[in-house]
């Protein structure tokens, strides 16, 4: 069965570090993409970041990128030079065979001056 | 460009009486998704409408339904409600086509069922 898993529920970091945003998933599937989600309190899922699962390189969008290990079935999310807005949940999330998207449990990731 | 939008913005029902939740995709997307996010939960699939039709439901029952009209816009209708269907509603749009196929998400419905 097809799934994702973040083993991290909380993370705090200091504004101005980087910090890394575990992910984990599982497919019988050869293709298929991953994603990640910031949501703020507000409730919105705002679109990060994408990794394609054939793609050779790591995806980046600015601050964020995304360190995609195949082999691992891992693809966490580093954003660097961290931000107090930055504060939220972060979901990862996997495109599967039927194109839905299956999410994980989050982390909450907390910015502190 | 306008993103997707979703009415209401809260929903207050009681427990037997049905909901019915709206959401109009960003301009050009024809696929639209929702989604049942349970508090402190992460986000259930729930549906998935392309040009019309239904193409994947996921695992909840039949009195979660659905359509898309024409203008791609759509409906999410929710009967007989239970307490455990209060959630936050989710809506995303996408276009289908080569690439990541990025789903865009609405700010939600909140839906709170006494």
């Amino acid at each position: 069965a097809q799934k994702i898993t973040q083993t991290q529920p909380g993370m705090f970091v200091q504004e101005k570090e980087a910090v890394t945003l575990d992910c984990t998933y599982d497919t019988s599937d050869p293709s298929y993409g991953l994603f990640w989600y910031k949501q703020p309190s507000s409730g919105e899922m705002i679109f990060l970041i994408y990794q394609g699962s054939y793609d050779q390189q790591n995806a980046t969008e600015g601050r964020y990128s995304l360190n995609f290990q195949k082999a691992r079935k891992s693809a966490n999310l580093v954003i660097s030079a961290s931000q107090l807005g930055d504060s939220a949940m972060y979901f990862c999330a996997m495109r599967d065979s039927t194109d839905k998207l299956i999410f994980g449990t989050g982390t909450r990731l907390q910015v502190f001056p | 460009e306008a993103g997707v939008t979703q009415s209401p913005t809260h929903l207050i029902k009681t427990r037997g009486q049905q909901a019915t939740l709206r959401c109009s995709p960003i301009s050009g997307h024809t696929s639209v998704y929702w989604y049942q996010q349970a508090l402190g939960l992460g986000l259930q699939f729930l549906l998935w409408y392309d040009e019309g039709e239904e193409r994947n439901r996921g695992n909840f029952p039949p009195r979660f339904s659905g359509r898309q009209f024409p203008n791609y816009s759509s409906e999410l209708n929710v009967n007989a409600l239970e307490l455990e269907d209060s959630a936050l509603y989710l809506c995303a749009s996408s276009f289908m086509g080569q690439g990541a196929n990025e789903q865009y998400f609405g700010p939600g419905t909140r839906l709170t069922v006494t």
